[in-house]
């Protein structure tokens, strides 16, 4: 499989609940992103990640809680999420974060009830 | 702060017709800029990107976009659009290590 793949696709959870977004990339890249896309909102940076070392994260609340194992997977630990949490979150990667292209994931759509 | 504003929120055209969206950007330093497009239950994906060299970037289906540094803007163009280029379109700009995208260009191509 190639690309950039992100499991589940859907999630709908309530706001007591601890799920994990899970991020895959097999294109050999060093670098992976967390965004978080809402209706109308540009696209947020969450979280950066090079070499497994986080090198950003953009005051994101604490109940977002990202892991990189390793250069080829990112999750995303969600816990005590708020309904306002919901929305689109993409993941990216790339070859080093010095503007080269960045390859998306499909997304997990994500529903806080 | 570093940003992006694209001044389209929703374009509908017909097919043949001209398309030209905006993209303006604020970073007084060198940028990378780039559009990305996302059609219809796909990925994001890039169209083009523009680092250094001819202000005129091409890129894939008949897209181009052009870096005019005074205006800060990176206009994202096609002569002819036809139906399949329904999309949405997100302008971004890495300034110093951090990539800013716009809100989005919803494009709507009637046949």
């Amino acid at each position: 499989e190639t690309g950039v793949t992100q499991t589940p696709r859907h999630l709908v959870m309530g706001m007591t609940n601890k799920k994990s977004l899970k991020c895959e990339q097999h294109l050999g890249h060093n670098a992976m992103y967390w965004y978080k896309q809402s209706a109308k909102k540009p696209l947020e940076l969450m979280f950066v990640y090079n070499f497994k070392e986080q090198t950003e994260n953009n005051s994101v609340p604490s109940r977002f809680s990202p892991e990189c194992p390793n250069s080829s997977h990112l999750f995303l630990h969600l816990h005590t999420l708020q309904p306002e949490d919901s929305a689109l979150y993409l993941c990216a990667s790339s070859m080093g974060t010095s503007g080269n292209e960045q390859f998306f994931g499909p997304g997990t759509r994500l529903t806080v009830l | 702060a570093q940003s992006v504003s694209q001044h389209n929120h929703h374009v509908i055209l017909s097919e043949a017709a001209s398309l030209e969206l905006g993209c303006n950007y604020s970073y007084g330093g060198t940028v990378n800029l780039f559009w990305y497009v996302q059609y219809p239950g796909q990925h994001l994906q890039l169209l083009l990107k523009y680092f250094s060299g001819d202000p005129l970037v091409k890129g894939i289906k008949g897209f181009e976009a052009e870096f005019i540094k005074s205006k800060f803007s990176f206009n994202l163009r096609k002569p002819s659009v036809q139906w399949s280029d329904t999309a949405e379109y997100f302008c971004a700009a890495r300034g110093y290590q951090k990539v800013t995208f716009g809100t989005g260009t919803k494009l709507q191509v009637i046949p």
